[in-house]
């Protein structure tokens, strides 16, 4: 098993350019989650999927989107990048609401 | 109000000791769960332990546990018997109560303790 699954690994962007960051995982998850880590403030949540066919906004939702393609795969969009975005990514899996996360390597972005 | 206080940014030991990092939270409900996440040099995160609030007795997952006082509302990990692998930032998170009317429960994550084993 891959686990959880992120591309690409790193990307530069200037802005006000789009970009569509993917994840996959293989381990018959429900939920899954987007977040964005910075330096001092820990993960924040951007967006999640508590199962296939929904998605709600978390803490940092503004400048994102997502879309749930299906069970497995979890996007995040950014329609227009700002440097304000720059940031570690992390896409996460987990069973169910309850059971612990399994998290992606991460996608370093840096918006110019 | 911070949720999740990690108060260490920064914490040295020696190969082969013991220690405490430290987690306190805050929650008015009832059912919550703590989790403990391991996140080395190379960036990736790892679940280590994981404890509910309803749980009696303390988590234990190999050399890791969880000192879970719930009056004091805090809940360290205890490494014992450290590693040189063990160097890395740990982050603390807890499994808030219902966002919104979704019941969904998200989890919460503190600012992180970067550990470091000397030998």
């Amino acid at each position: 098993n891959a686990g959880v699954t992120q591309t690409p690994k790193f990307q530069v962007l200037k802005t006000g350019q789009s970009m569509t960051l993917q994840c996959a995982q293989d381990m018959n998850h429900n939920s899954m989650y987007w977040y964005r880590q910075d330096p001092g403030m820990g993960l924040r949540l951007i967006y999640y999927s508590a199962s296939e066919g929904t998605t709600d906004k978390g803490e940092v939702p503004n400048g994102y989107n997502v879309s749930r393609l299906n069970k497995r795969e979890f996007s995040l969009r950014l329609e227009s990048a700002a440097p304000s975005q720059t940031s570690v990514y992390f896409c996460a899996s987990s069973f169910d609401r309850y059971n612990e996360q399994f998290f992606g390597p991460g996608t370093r972005l840096t918006v110019l | 109000a911070q949720k999740i206080t990690q108060t260490q940014p920064g914490m040295f030991v020696q190969e082969k000791e013991a220690v405490t990092l430290d987690c306190t939270y805050d929650t008015s409900d009832q059912s919550y769960g703590l989790f403990w996440y391991k996140q080395p040099s190379s960036g990736e995160m790892i679940f280590l332990i994981y404890q509910g609030s309803y749980d009696e007795q303390n988590a234990t997952e190999g050399r890791y546990s969880l000192n879970f006082q719930k009056a004091r509302k805090s809940a360290n990990l205890v490494i014992s018997a450290s590693q040189l692998g063990d160097s890395a930032m740990y982050f603390c998170a807890m499994r808030e109560g219902p966002l919104m009317n979704t019941g969904f429960q998200k989890l919460v994550f503190g600012t992180g303790t970067r550990l470091l084993v000397s030998p």
